[in-house]
């Protein structure tokens, strides 16, 4: 499984946008890039999933550059309720993936 | 789509006892689930894989015989912790795997979706 490395903490206010990036040196061709957010006593959320350039939803934007070594999560406008930790993962087609320590994002008035 | 539930979301159990934790993909199958665990400020730590009709498969340092895991369906994956020990108290997550689409590079979108999670307590 690749490894990811990502901040360990982040500060925002309201109304800011917010980027996460994370490196994925060692990802194989076969992988994709999944982010996943997590409130306290909760399952994981699914928030967006890419495998290369860029992808986006309702809630975020994922920016993949050609040599997909990093990937950044983009979240626009954020609200006190987006206060959370942050997955990146990376994986290929047998599911499996391994939780690294995330980013804690603190969304303050 | 793509939800994942858990029964119960909450258990507090004598020490000695089993509890057992269900999980179920309500509006996809999944042939794989996996359990997790998760301690207070830690990640998600893998315990193991769960493939419908077979045996599921353990991380190193997790004990088979004390995690039970049966995933009789496609759709409900069980996990027993057997005699359980104030150690064993944690917050137990399981996610159902969705078959995705093709993509360039020769794999597939295949996605976890995560349960809301089981708090064990153990006295």
């Amino acid at each position: 499984l690749a490894k990811t490395t990502q901040p360990i903490s982040m500060d925002s206010y309201e109304g800011q946008e917010v980027n996460i990036t994370c490196s994925h040196n060692n990802i194989a061709t076969n992988d994709y890039i999944t982010w996943y957010q997590q409130f306290p006593s909760q399952g994981p959320r699914f928030i967006i999933q890419g495998y290369k350039t860029k992808v986006t939803n309702e809630v975020a934007s994922l920016f993949i550059p050609a040599d997909r070594k990093s990937s950044t999560l983009s979240l626009p406008r954020v609200s006190l309720s987006d206060t959370a930790v942050y997955y990146c993962l990376v994986g290929g087609n047998d599911y499996k993936l391994s939780f690294g320590a995330g980013t804690t994002v603190t969304v303050r008035a | 789509g793509a939800v994942v539930s858990q029964h119960p979301s909450r258990v507090i159990c004598k020490s000695g006892t089993s509890v057992k934790i269900e999980c179920r993909s309500l509006d996809f199958q999944a042939t794989t689930m996996f359990w997790y665990r998760q301690f207070p400020k830690q990640s998600l730590m893998l315990m193991a894989t769960s493939n419908e009709g077979s045996k599921a498969t353990y991380e190193q340092g997790v004990e088979k015989d004390k995690f039970l895991i049966n995933h009789a369906s496609l759709t409900l994956s069980t996990l027993t912790v057997t005699s359980a020990h104030p150690e064993d108290s944690s917050f137990y997550i399981c996610s159902a795997g969705r078959d995705g689409t093709g993509i360039e590079g020769g794999g597939y979108t295949d996605t976890q979706y995560f349960g809301p999670g089981t708090r064990l307590t153990v006295l």
